[in-house]
């Protein structure tokens, strides 16, 4: 099975600023990773597919990159509303999640 | 518009079953594959298994042993059963519905989610 290690566990920023989550999955998932955003007693909910593609009506400050095994999906311009937890989906063979990343204000 | 709704018992006996339902609408359980998802409180969710469009099925091989999902397409509804339940499998349950990029497939609509305990 492919495991999905999601770094950092917790994240403080500021208003404004931009900040990076990373995902390493243990093999090559050729870019089949989503990722999702979940608020405190709401499901998760889909920003980005497929790497890099964003769900439409998803705000541009938000953006994923990667290849082979490594991964990240950045917030520029951290808003207030962009506050909760952030978990990475690998779906190249089976389906792993990442064990999140909560997002707070500094 | 899609929509998918979870029901089924808040609380479940250790030992005992499981049964879930998810009522969907907004689409059709022949144009698309259902997955189900749950997830412990403070942790990442798990995938469980999955009703493909076609009636076919694929689960978690940690699950495969006790779980068993189905469907109902003229009710518009997906079905789950887990045995043997134990204390970690207290969770949020959801039922998903799954877009693809080609032939890979991941969770675009999710449930609210239903809240399962398992105590006695």
């Amino acid at each position: 099975d492919i495991q999905m290690t999601q770094s950092p566990p917790s994240l403080s920023a500021s208003l404004g600023d931009k900040v990076t989550i990373t995902c390493q999955a243990s093999q090559n998932i050729n870019k089949y990773i989503a990722w999702y955003q979940q608020k405190p007693g709401k499901a998760p909910g889909l920003l980005i597919h497929y790497t890099s593609t964003l769900v439409s009506g998803i705000p541009s400050r938000f953006s994923g990159s990667g290849s082979g095994r490594d991964y990240s999906f950045s917030i520029s311009n951290v808003e207030s509303e962009d506050i909760a937890s952030y978990y990475c989906l690998q779906y190249d063979n089976s389906w792993t999640f990442g064990g999140g990343t909560k997002l707070e204000l500094k | 518009q899609v929509q998918l709704k979870e029901s089924g018992p808040g609380l479940v006996q250790p030992s005992e079953t499981l049964s879930l339902t998810c009522t969907v609408s907004g689409f059709s359980l022949t144009s698309y594959s259902v997955s189900w998802v749950r997830q412990p409180s403070g942790k990442g969710p798990e995938w469980m298994g999955r009703m493909w469009y076609d009636g076919d099925t694929a689960y978690n091989s940690a699950l495969k042993s006790r779980l068993s999902i189905s469907r109902d397409t003229s009710k518009n509804q997906v079905f789950l059963k887990m045995n043997s339940l134990q204390t970690d499998d207290t969770g949020t349950y959801y039922c998903t519905r799954d877009d693809y990029d080609g032939y890979y497939h991941y969770f675009d609509y999710w449930g609210q989610g239903v809240m399962v305990t398992v105590s006695s």
